[in-house]
């Protein structure tokens, strides 16, 4: 089945530990991006890539990083969670020649305490 | 900013047509018009994308305006399974072949059985 995969799905974590969400896509997607979103302000971009090795902040990128070292796989680095950071984060990816629309992930719920 | 307007919400019976307004006065003549949901906490869900021309898919059908300044997405036959915050966006391809997302606050349609 085509899919956009992310782990974990729920995670709680403290200020300051490091912490990363996969996200892996089996179409051979170019184009891969992140996103959160948070009541009242709708989902964000944070960053994307288009493709390997190849990425660019979006609307929101302070206190993110990201990789694009293989094709099928765009993980979120926190390299230093804040309680800011605390939302439901969205990997999606597309296939830059298609002309279709996004396949999104299911969602990872991020709280930092 | 989301460069479209539409309904904060709106209800539709159960088995009946959903038509969704949208409005994108500004829209450029490479934009296309993209029609997501989401239901409840889940990704979001691509439906349909236009640029001139009604389009029909599985999902709905995408009614463009002659002078492309608004757009209604339609759902045929509504189900409870389409309750969901539909987001109406505006985006031009990039020159590799993907765009941008910028989601606005979107409509919350509520099917009513």
């Amino acid at each position: 089945e085509a899919q956009v995969t992310q782990n974990p799905r729920y995670l709680i974590t403290v200020t300051g530990k490091k912490l990363t969400v996969t996200c892996s896509q089996n179409m051979n997607h170019e184009y891969m991006s992140w996103y959160r979103q948070d009541p009242g302000l709708g989902l964000r971009q944070i960053y994307y890539s288009m493709n390997v090795e190849v990425t660019d902040k979006g609307d929101v990128p302070e206190g993110y990083k990201v990789s694009r070292k293989e094709k099928r796989n765009f993980p979120l680095i926190l390299e230093s969670p804040s309680p800011n950071q605390t939302s439901l984060y969205f990997c999606a990816s597309r296939d830059s020649g298609t002309g279709h629309g996004y396949t999104f992930g299911s969602g990872t719920r991020l709280t930092v305490v | 900013d989301a460069k479209t307007t539409q309904p904060p919400s709106m209800d539709c019976a159960e088995g009946r047509a959903a038509n969704l307004p949208c409005n994108h006065s500004t829209i450029s003549g490479n934009e296309y018009v993209y029609w997501y949901r989401q239901i409840h906490s889940q990704g979001p869900q691509y439906i349909i994308h236009g640029l001139k021309n009604n389009e029909t898919n599985e999902m709905a059908s995408l009614i463009i305006t002659e002078d492309r300044k608004s757009s209604t997405l339609i759902l045929p036959h509504a189900t409870l399974r389409d309750t969901a915050v539909y987001y109406c966006i505006v985006s031009v391809s990039s020159g590799a072949g993907s765009y941008q997302l910028t989601f606005g606050k979107g409509t919350k349609l509520s099917v009513i059985p």
